[in-house]
């Protein structure tokens, strides 16, 4: 139980164009999800909280403008990154909070390229 | 501002031996903390959640404990195995929130 998938696990675009990152919970409902980035050799930082229905928070020094979150159903949160450029190349992790619970389960992540 | 902290960055060690994991944090007001397993390009295992007022908590060959007063956990993996290599990274909660802080990692080698 409690499992994350993600989609895609890695995607290539060129510079100036948007890609869109899915995260849904498999088999239980996911009022807050969360977004963090790891570049290499690094570890997880939070980029923001996807919470469902209502706008999304984002940490200080993240773009809200740039990295679009959408999280329209109590199993998938999206994450947009929009006129992505090389140094958005980067690890996006998501996870999902298990309702009233506090116990964060992760998907695998999603390699991302730019070109 | 919450700050994790991993020592040491990286650790190899001959299969068989006991590995020793260290995990610090600067607030001690931590509500849990819990400690995950990621393998090259892959998401977190989440490996054990200890509750502010546990002192250790145990799986397996793993045995967390926590020392709030200290601000300090250890991680013991016991009879390693090259199935251990990985990167653990221990996480606390910033306050009463779910948002995780994360430590930089440990990076395991275990040598057949």
């Amino acid at each position: 139980g409690a499992v994350v998938s993600q989609h895609p696990s890695w995607v290539i675009c060129k510079s100036g164009t948007s890609v869109k990152i899915e995260c849904r919970s498999l088999d239980f409902q996911a009022t807050t999800m969360f977004w963090y980035r790891q570049f290499p050799k690094q570890s997880l930082m939070l980029m923001a909280t996807s919470n469902e229905g209502s706008k999304a928070t984002y940490e200080q020094g993240v773009e809200k403008d740039k990295f679009l979150i959408n999280h329209a159903s109590l199993t998938l949160s999206t994450l947009t990154v929009t006129s992505a450029h090389p140094e958005d190349s980067s690890f996006y992790i998501c996870s999902a909070l298990l309702a009233g619970g506090h116990e964060q389960y992760f998907g695998p992540g999603t390699r991302l390229t730019v070109t | 501002k919450q700050e994790v902290t991993q020592i040491p960055a990286a650790l190899s060690v001959p299969e068989g031996e006991n590995l020793v994991l260290n995990c610090s944090f600067t607030d001690s007001a931590i509500y849990n903390l819990q400690w995950f397993r990621q393998d090259p390009g892959k998401g977190l295992t989440s490996l054990l959640l200890i509750q502010s007022s546990q002192r250790e908590q145990t799986s397996g060959r793993l045995n967390a404990s926590l020392d709030k007063s200290s601000g300090r956990s250890t991680l013991y993996i016991a009879a390693s195995q090259p199935g251990d290599s990985a990167t653990y990274l221990c996480a606390v909660p910033r306050g009463a929130g779910n948002k995780l802080t994360f430590g930089g990692g440990t990076r395991v080698l275990v040598k057949p």
